[in-house]
């Protein structure tokens, strides 16, 4: 059962473009994590979020984790051909497991 | 160094034959985990191991899916007989630390079922 569900399901810009993939829960979470996975590889963890109103900022990728720890959000500005992937958020309930949400795939066209 | 390194990358098998996928975790990494993720969706966890002991395979669909992991370091995930919804890509990941913290995943493998 999947707990956190990511809007949108796919996404398909033009590079240059800014956009923001949404994960939402009605869980509290005591972390979150976001992954980016490219095509045969596994994922690859971007940042991990652990306080309620947490920003994050990785070069152009901006990482949000709700007041209520339900809820996140990644915005990416000025999207390059290089963003292009399956963008997964994963909540950890603190009992040591992982829950992944459902996944947003982007495109980046040059 | 090395990351999690899994094989075969691919397979592709006749429904109701075994398979078994291979993992070997990052060196010193004590947790393993092994998770199916379907195309375009999110992993979802099968097995988690601390060392050598399974402490959560309540995912783990056990009339036919077996894992084990001899010694506390590799690890192999079994499925005798597949089923045609049993395609997916199997994923390994390893930790350094007990529970989720960063989790260092390998490449897969891709399982067709015909």
């Amino acid at each position: 059962t999947q707990l956190l569900e990511q809007s949108p399901q796919f996404l398909s810009i033009q590079e240059g473009e800014n956009l923001t993939v949404y994960c939402n829960s009605s869980s509290v979470f005591s972390s979150l994590q976001w992954y980016r996975q490219e095509p045969g590889e596994g994922p690859v963890l971007l940042v991990t979020v652990v306080t309620g109103g947490e920003v994050k900022k990785l070069k152009r990728l901006t990482f949000q984790f709700g007041d209520a720890r339900k809820d996140s959000s990644l915005h990416i500005t000025a999207a390059q051909p290089g963003d292009t992937g399956l963008y997964l958020c994963a909540g950890d309930h603190g009992f040591q497991k992982l829950v992944f949400g459902t996944g947003t795939r982007l495109l980046v066209s040059p | 160094e090395a990351g999690v390194v899994q094989s075969p990358r691919y397979k592709i098998i006749e429904k109701k034959q075994p398979v078994a996928f291979w993992c070997n975790p990052i060196s010193g990494h004590n947790t393993l985990y092994w998770y199916l993720q379907n195309l375009g969706q999110g992993p979802e966890l099968l097995i988690r191991y601390e060392n050598e002991e399974a402490v959560d395979d309540s995912q783990l669909p056990k009339d036919r899916f077996s894992a084990e992991r001899l010694k506390g370091v590799d690890s192999t995930l079994k499925i005798q007989p597949a089923e045609l919804g049993d395609s997916a890509v199997y994923l390994c990941a390893s930790s350094p630390h007990e529970g989720p913290d960063t989790q260092y995943f390998g490449p897969g493998t891709r399982l067709t079922v015909l």
